[in-house]
């Protein structure tokens, strides 16, 4: 059983264009993220939620924005895709936050490798 | 200005010996310090939290130290395995409710047979 996951795995589109990237877990934690890595391999921090509240909102342009439907998905939507889009993006879910949990470690989903031509 | 750093060279060892992996700060005060596996082509794996008040943590072959004065962790794995070849992430923890986490750039390590 998958804990985190993510769809796609690869998404390839054109600059201009709208694409989501979903994510779901099924750890029962409270907390998920969203991260991108670049091709330097730096893991950056984009946004986090807890239970359906958005609770890290990082410098990111607004043409990114997350949304929660309930504590085990949350979902990237890029509006308007430009070439410095092109990255892997990393969903992950943590326990930290859970009422009477004191775990901090992130799970992380498989990725998605978006290619913007 | 805020920085973490690991070798950014990778790491090349013969199998059996103990690898060691440095991961450095400045101008951050983490609470915790989270260690971290990296495959190709796949999502990081935790592997271990040690906390400020916590010199040493281990698991397995697996060793994790963290001075707050020097502003370092050492990751060490000792009797390497080609299995351990991998890229190492360290990530400060700052102890905020969000769970943010800083990341180095990684280390990459291969073991030789």
């Amino acid at each position: 059983d998958t804990a985190v996951s993510q769809t796609p795995k690869y998404l390839v589109t054109q600059m201009g264009n709208d694409k989501s990237i979903k994510c779901e877990q099924n750890l029962g934690h409270d907390t998920m993220y969203w991260y991108k890595q670049d091709s330097k391999k730096f893991l950056k921090i984009m946004f986090s939620y807890n239970n359906k509240e958005l609770i890290i909102n990082e410098t990111v342009p607004n043409r990114f924005s997350p949304k929660s439907p309930d504590k085990a998905h949350l979902n990237l939507h890029i509006n308007s895709l430009e070439l410095g889009d092109s990255a892997v993006y990393f969903c992950a879910s943590s326990p930290r936050g859970t009422s009477g949990i004191t775990s901090y470690e992130q799970y992380f989903g498989p990725g998605t490798r978006l290619t913007v031509t | 200005s805020q920085k973490i750093e690991q070798n950014s060279e990778a790491l090349n060892i013969q199998e059996g010996k103990t690898a060691t992996l440095t991961c450095n700060y400045t101008n951050y005060s983490p609470a915790y310090l989270q260690w971290y596996r990296q495959d190709p082509g796949r999502g990081p794996v935790f592997l271990l939290l040690i906390r400020e008040n916590e010199k040493e943590k281990r698991k397995e072959r697996l060793k994790v130290t963290f001075d707050t004065t020097l502003k370092q962790s050492l990751f060490h794995i000792t009797a390497s395995q080609p299995a351990d070849s991998a890229t190492y992430l360290c990530a400060l923890d700052m102890k905020s409710n969000t769970g943010k986490l800083i990341f180095g750039q990684g280390t990459t390590l291969q073991v030789k047979p």
